[in-house]
């Protein structure tokens, strides 16, 4: 069965520091990526797309993608209390997407 | 610009009642789904679209019957409700182009069902 794996967490990173939220995937021909931000009692809301190996940028968030290994991670540079949420990871299958259980942050002031 | 507009947002429910959640986008997208989200289980993928006229099952089908009414809507019923269908639904919508385009989601339905 294909999966997606994330630490539940709670991470918890002081404002400013950088948080580091990692992921792995079990289907090897995934080929697009997608990190989502979720607060509590909300929808989820899309914050990075990745399709190739590398990474890729977005203001204070990066994207890490190693087909290699079947990981994905997100960085998240100077954060900050409005940080805090939980992030889902998700890989295409088909058409529709696999998404991991998401990681809550919590980011102290 | 509206999106992904789910209705209703908050539904009780008895057991054993019907119900029928709406979703519509307006982003002309190809292909539409239906989540739902419980604690400690992420999201699950009841049914899904990937074109106009065809729907296929998804991870946890059982309880739940879908429509594709045009490009726009796509509809879940529950036909007997049941306490374990007691959570979040969520309806997304995508663009099919390669490489796959992400999901852009509604504001969810909150189900209880007693």
């Amino acid at each position: 069965q294909k999966e997606v794996e994330q630490n539940s967490g709670p991470l918890s990173v002081p404002e400013g520091a950088i948080a580091s939220l990692n992921c792995t995937y079990s289907d090897r021909v995934s080929q697009s990526f997608f990190w989502y931000r979720q607060y509590s009692g909300k929808s989820p809301e899309l914050i990075m797309s990745i399709y190739s190996n590398g990474d890729k940028e977005d203001g204070r968030f990066t994207a890490q993608l190693n087909k290699a290994s079947q990981y994905v991670s997100l960085l998240i540079r100077d954060s900050q209390p409005s940080d805090s949420a939980t992030y889902l990871c998700a890989s295409t299958a088909g058409t529709a997407l696999i998404f991991g259980k998401g990681t809550t942050l919590s980011v102290s002031s | 610009n509206a999106g992904v507009t789910q209705t209703p947002k908050f539904q009780v429910l008895k057991t054993g009642q019907s119900m029928t959640l709406q979703c519509a986008q307006d982003m002309n997208h190809n292909s539409m789904y239906w989540y739902r989200q419980d604690p400690g289980m992420g999201l699950r993928l009841i049914y899904y679209s990937a074109s106009e006229g065809t729907t296929d099952k998804g991870e946890v089908p059982n309880g739940y019957n879908v429509s594709r009414l045009n490009k726009r809507e796509f509809s879940l019923r529950l036909e007997s409700a049941a306490p374990s269908q007691t959570s979040v639904y969520f309806c997304a919508s995508s663009e099919i182009k390669a490489p796959n385009q992400p999901q852009h989601f509604g504001d969810g339905t909150r189900l209880s069902i007693l």
